[in-house]
């Protein structure tokens, strides 16, 4: 089965760059996509097809691939952006998503 | 406006059977893919199944496979789960969620979800 590899957390001070991994065989040459999701809520779209960003999503979120890693970066993190943030991606009829990671800020 | 809600949720004994509905609203499920993605209780995202935009195509996680199925009703605008011989670990927040147009275009809507506890 497919995995999808995230740190469990990262803590960041407000105004500073989180970044969060996910790391997987089946990223290679795929699109990933990035869900923020807080607690008692749904989660939300934040990133498609690895750096694309839907509607009223800020600019501070962006995303990278390289190889079998993706990554999100969140410039300028907000307390706003505290959650957890769960990466995703599709491969021969089957989606998988990452461990998740929580993100902190102190 | 956009929007996903699903009903059915519940208490089941092992073994039971649920059906999970989910009402569109503001979009067509005929132009759409849709996607069911639950959340057991303080763990993470569990991709579960997916129906194309066309009702032809189907897939399941492995976890699932055999017991559960998803269906649609264009009429009335419904996506469906089917969920059978259920067992403890299926014990989760199942959301109903719309793919993006476009290429792996993301999961975009998602409704608030629907609970299901399976215990005897």
């Amino acid at each position: 089965s497919y995995e999808l590899t995230q740190p469990h957390s990262v803590s960041v001070s407000p105004g500073q760059t989180a970044r969060i991994t996910c790391s997987g065989d089946i990223l290679e040459n795929k699109y990933t996509s990035w869900y923020q999701q807080k607690p008692g809520q749904s989660p939300v779209l934040i990133l498609y097809q690895n750096n694309r960003r839907p509607s009223g999503i800020p600019e501070r979120f962006s995303g990278s691939n390289s190889g079998n890693t993706a990554t999100l970066t969140i410039s300028g993190t907000q307390a706003m952006d505290e959650g957890d943030y769960y990466c995703q991606a599709w491969d021969t009829s089957t989606y998988v998503f990452g461990t998740g990671t929580t993100v902190t800020a102190l | 406006e956009v929007q996903l809600v699903e009903s059915g949720g519940g208490l089941v004994q092992p073994g039971g059977s649920l059906r999970l509905s989910c009402t569109a609203s503001g979009f067509s499920l005929v132009r759409y893919s849709m996607i069911w993605v639950r959340q057991a209780p303080t763990k993470g995202l569990e991709w579960v199944s997916y129906i194309s935009y066309s009702g032809y195509t189907t897939y399941y996680a492995d976890s699932v496979k055999g017991r559960f199925t998803i269906s649609r009703d264009s009429v009335n605008n419904s996506l469906f789960l089917q969920m059978n011989s259920l067992r403890v670990e299926d014990t989760a927040v199942y959301f109903c969620v719309r793919e993006g147009a476009g290429w792996r275009a993301g999961m975009d809507v998602w409704g608030q979800g629907t609970t299901v506890t399976v215990s005897s």
